[in-house]
């Protein structure tokens, strides 16, 4: 199995709402990672995960929580967002950090009204 | 700074010819490549990886190519179909050798 899957595919939030992101692997992979795309760009780094402990935060704001709740599961807790941060949000994989390939999910478009 | 780029955002092609995607990169101690391809409303998917002690790899009718002298990697696709048409980013690791820095991407056309 070297799926990675997300839920919800599309989501629909006010600024005032609470919602979450999933991602989860069954590979036996140690490392994890959220990337946010907008469109027509290349995926940006937000988080990163090592051994279910954040090792990386690209200066992310905190509307956006991550949690790694175990090796195969990685969420990502949004609350208070801005429309701006409507983008396609991408969850990937790695067997460690470092020069490992990284397989992605198919993202969880986002729209913030 | 870090930083990945590509020289052309498209490029568009015949079916059966063969695509040349090229890519440049600015830290010189990357030791790590990779290119992905993402057809629209899906994730990116891995192509073909190179580590920076080879200078080609081939892979099914793909072939990277790296030159470190002028820190330079390019993609080619042999005999393009329909079903290549996407978007192809190339990506490195980054100084840390932690995550990886995606250049801007070259949409792909194919043409039949």
């Amino acid at each position: 199995d070297t799926e990675v899957t997300q839920t919800p595919k599309h989501l629909v939030m006010g600024m005032t709402n609470k919602k979450s992101l999933k991602c989860e692997q069954h590979m036996g992979h140690r490392a994890m990672y959220w990337y946010k795309q907008k469109a027509k760009k290349p995926p940006e780094l937000m988080f990163v995960y090592s051994y279910e402990k954040l090792s990386i935060n690209e200066s992310v704001p905190s509307r956006f929580s991550p949690e790694c709740p175990n090796s195969s599961l990685l969420n990502l807790h949004l609350h208070a967002l801005q429309p701006e941060d409507s983008a396609l949000y991408l969850c990937a994989s790695s067997q460690r950090t470092g020069g490992f390939e990284q397989y992605f999910g198919p993202g969880t478009r986002l729209t913030v009204t | 700074g870090e930083n990945v780029g590509l020289h052309l955002p498209t490029l568009s092609v015949q079916e059966g010819d063969n695509s040349i995607i090229n890519c440049a990169y600015s830290n010189s101690a990357s030791d790590y490549f990779i290119w992905y391809k993402q057809e629209s409303g899906k994730g990116p998917q891995f192509i073909i990886d190179i580590r920076s002690n080879m200078d080609k790899r081939q892979g099914q009718r793909v072939t990277v190519l790296l030159n470190k002298t002028v820190k330079h990697l390019s993609l080619q696709i042999a005999a393009t179909q329909p079903g290549d048409s996407a978007v192809y980013f190339c990506a490195e690791i980054d100084q840390a050798g932690t995550a990886l820095i995606f250049g801007k991407g070259t949409t792909l056309s194919v043409s039949s």
